[in-house]
């Protein structure tokens, strides 16, 4: 159990579908994160929250469309996905701030997309 | 931006032997370097960090080493168990005051200890 939980674990979906992954922490953070993993880039970072502010959008697709309603909670909103998009997609977590605990970023499991 | 180079990409030890993994990164004002591990079907998990105010950290079997001037840094793993098996990142960041930055992270280690 690290904390930050993602769902669904696992989700198969075809190119005309819209589907969302759902990330939730319960460490207290303020900032949140969404990742991918794939085989050419392990660990790519795709988007920032902070306080349930966007303050970073590393050229995603439109296809991806990220919500932070709080900043407990974060989704990734998918439409109109190609099959290059299979991957990993890692939530994590952080405190923002100073301090020895400030820098630590805390990951999920993952949830593992395939795109048909 | 941040550029972080890792290698190897894959290294296998025996047991007991120990592993040594190297990062570079390019971004001089770069602060904070920590190590992930991954686990199959697992997400990267936090295993050591050091800041730039210091050389050395030491966790049990785990060590990270950095040189600033060199801007490189690395993890040494002694002792090594089939449970280090994994896949090893770094990664590298400036400080979060703005909060417009997060990590870098490197291109991955897959670590095998031999039995």
């Amino acid at each position: 159990e690290t904390g930050v939980t993602q769902t669904p674990r696992h989700l198969v979906m075809g190119m005309t579908n819209k589907k969302s992954l759902k990330c939730e922490q319960h460490l207290g953070h303020n900032a949140m994160y969404w990742y991918k993993q794939s085989a050419k880039k392990p660990l790519e970072l795709m988007f920032v929250y902070n306080f349930k502010e966007q303050t970073e959008n590393n050229s995603v697709p439109s296809r991806f469309s990220p919500e932070c309603p709080n900043s407990s909670h974060l989704f990734l909103h998918l439409h109109t996905l190609q099959p290059e998009d299979s991957a990993l997609y890692l939530c994590a977590s952080s405190l923002l701030g100073q301090g020895s605990s400030g820098n630590t970023i805390y990951f999920g499991e993952g949830s593992w997309l395939t795109v048909v | 931006g941040e550029n972080v180079e890792q290698h190897p990409s894959t290294l296998s030890v025996q047991e007991g032997d120990s592993a040594v993994i190297k990062c570079t990164y390019s971004d001089s004002a770069s602060n904070y370097f920590p190590w992930y591990k991954q686990e199959l079907g697992k997400g990267p998990q936090l295993i050591i960090d050091i800041r730039s105010n210091v050389g050395e950290k030491k966790d049990q079997r785990i060590a990270v080493t950095l040189n600033k001037t060199a801007k490189h840094f690395s993890l040494h793993i002694t002792e090594t168990q089939p449970e280090d098996s994994a896949v090893y990142f770094c990664a590298a960041r400036v400080a979060m005051d703005t909060g417009r930055r997060a990590l870098t992270f490197g291109s991955g280690t897959r670590l095998q200890v031999q039995p």
